[in-house]
């Protein structure tokens, strides 16, 4: 049975910096895309970001777009969401996700998430 | 970006009762090639991750009780719950994965005992 646990949340100020890591286990890792799901609190389901298995098929959500960089390093099993340029905004929980495919899918296990607080 | 759109935004059903919630798609997410609708349906309880309950419009996975179902083509899909149980109680949304890097998520239907 596939786990994510994702780390890396936590309270930051306007314009940092902050990088999430999602470590992954009981499935092939490099076989499935991988994606960063967001959800503000109370709010809807966001997908901030995704990579193909091998990180070369990559898309961003137009609110993250030039500031968000995922990557994967497919021999420590991890993803990874390098957020700049921080914005009140960004606030909200952040899933790792399991796609369900190599590239096109579902969404097919979730981390619990980590929250990222935004906030002066 | 395909828009998808969920309605109602909210649904109160009683105990034993159906309930039905509805996704429509800017566009047509059925792909001709393999036949295939790619849409899918999640729920989400409080405090909990979402949980996927269906694939490819109308696939339920595996542990997921028969009275959910899925149904639908095109760019217009209906998940039902044909007797609604305390358990379901929840937050669903539909997701489209046919135009994707990144696919798109409905705004969510809330579902509730009445």
């Amino acid at each position: 049975e596939a786990q994510l646990v994702e780390s890396g949340g936590g309270l930051v100020q306007p314009g940092r910096s902050l990088r999430l890591s999602c470590a992954a286990s009981g499935f092939t890792f490099h076989d499935y895309a991988m994606h960063w799901v967001r959800q503000a609190p109370g709010k809807g389901l966001e997908v901030v970001a995704s990579t193909s298995w091998n990180g070369e098929g990559i898309g961003y959500a137009d609110s993250v777009k030039g500031r968000f960089t995922i990557s994967r390093d497919n021999g420590q099993n991890s993803l990874y969401l390098q957020m700049n340029s921080l914005r009140v905004e960004d606030t909200a929980f952040y899933y790792c996700a399991k796609g369900s495919a190599y590239s096109k899918g579902y969404f097919d296990s979730w981390g619990q998430g980590t929250l990222v607080t935004v906030s002066s | 970006d395909i828009v998808m759109t969920q309605s109602p935004d909210s649904l109160a059903v009683s105990l034993g009762e159906r309930a039905t919630i509805n996704c429509k798609s800017s566009q047509s997410v059925f792909y001709s090639s393999n036949n295939k609708n790619y849409l899918a349906w999640y729920q989400q309880k409080p405090g909990q991750p979402p949980k996927l309950l269906i694939s490819w419009a109308s696939t339920r996975e595996a542990g997921v009780p028969d009275r959910f179902s899925g149904s639908g083509s095109g760019t217009d899909f209906t998940l039902t719950i044909s007797s609604l149980q305390a358990e379901d109680v929840a937050v669903y949304f539909c997701q489209q994965y046919y135009s994707a890097p990144p696919c798109t998520f409905g705004q969510g239907t809330k579902l509730e005992i009445k």
